[in-house]
């Protein structure tokens, strides 16, 4: 597509589910990025792909949280157990490769608001 | 002491008016500084980005980066109501192979009134 699709764009769950996040990058982007922004906050680094593999998942915050790409396009994020305090925008981002910075421009997708209740 | 801070504001200004956005930052190793725009509800898209010191002109924006106070600004002259966005600012290294890590600021939410 010409743009990242991310679903679904609104997310309520229970405290203690389980979700998943979908990411969609632009087609031939081998690079993939998922942020997560709190309220009034930038958004924070949580894992990066390069290609299928999961090159820098340093930014995840605990082990409820995972994040695949099996195929090298498709991305999902995965969040067991919630709690209220998971309640964000996630932001998915690609780019052509993982380059210098971000001078080749990285794409951000529009997120998906997590709301734990 | 966060690694990026950015005032949050809010800002709010007159259409035309020159805009001034600025970050400082701790970590020497940031060589890239970028500057993207968030609008209500959806993702950042890139404004613009400098590789370490100087200016950078881009119609009605300019970027500066000055490393040696670790401090980098936005300028929007000619102000527009479609203007009104968060402004983010974001860092990333050109060194230790993480250089695709992006460190964000706050965010300033400014409001361009006609």
């Amino acid at each position: 597509g010409a743009g990242v699709s991310q679903t679904p764009s609104n997310k309520v769950t229970e405290k203690g589910k389980y979700v998943e996040l979908r990411c969609d990058p632009i087609s031939g982007h081998t690079a993939l990025y998922w942020y997560r922004q709190s309220l009034g906050q930038g958004p924070e680094f949580l894992i990066y792909f390069q290609g299928t593999g999961a090159a820098d998942d340093s930014g995840l915050p605990n082990d409820r949280f995972f994040a695949v790409r099996p195929e090298g396009s498709v991305s999902t994020l995965k969040i067991q157990r919630t709690e209220r305090g998971d309640s964000a925008v996630y932001l998915c981002a690609s780019s052509l490769t993982a380059g210098q910075g971000a001078n080749y421009g990285y794409t951000f997708g529009s997120g998906t608001r997590l709301t734990v209740v | 002491q966060k690694e990026v801070e950015q005032d949050p504001g809010p800002l709010s200004v007159p259409e035309g008016a020159i805009v001034s956005l600025n970050c400082t930052y701790s970590n020497s190793a940031f060589q890239y500084f970028m500057w993207y725009r968030q609008y209500s509800r959806k993702g950042p898209e890139l404004l613009m980005y400098t590789y370490s010191s100087g200016n950078k002109e881009d119609g009605r924006f300019t970027a500066q980066v000055d490393k040696s106070s670790k401090y980098i600004s936005l300028f929007i002259r000619d102000s527009q109501p479609s203007d009104s966005a968060t402004y983010l600012c974001a860092m990333s290294p050109n060194s230790g192979g993480s250089n695709y890590k992006l460190t964000f600021g706050k965010g300033t939410l400014l409001t361009v009134n006609p």
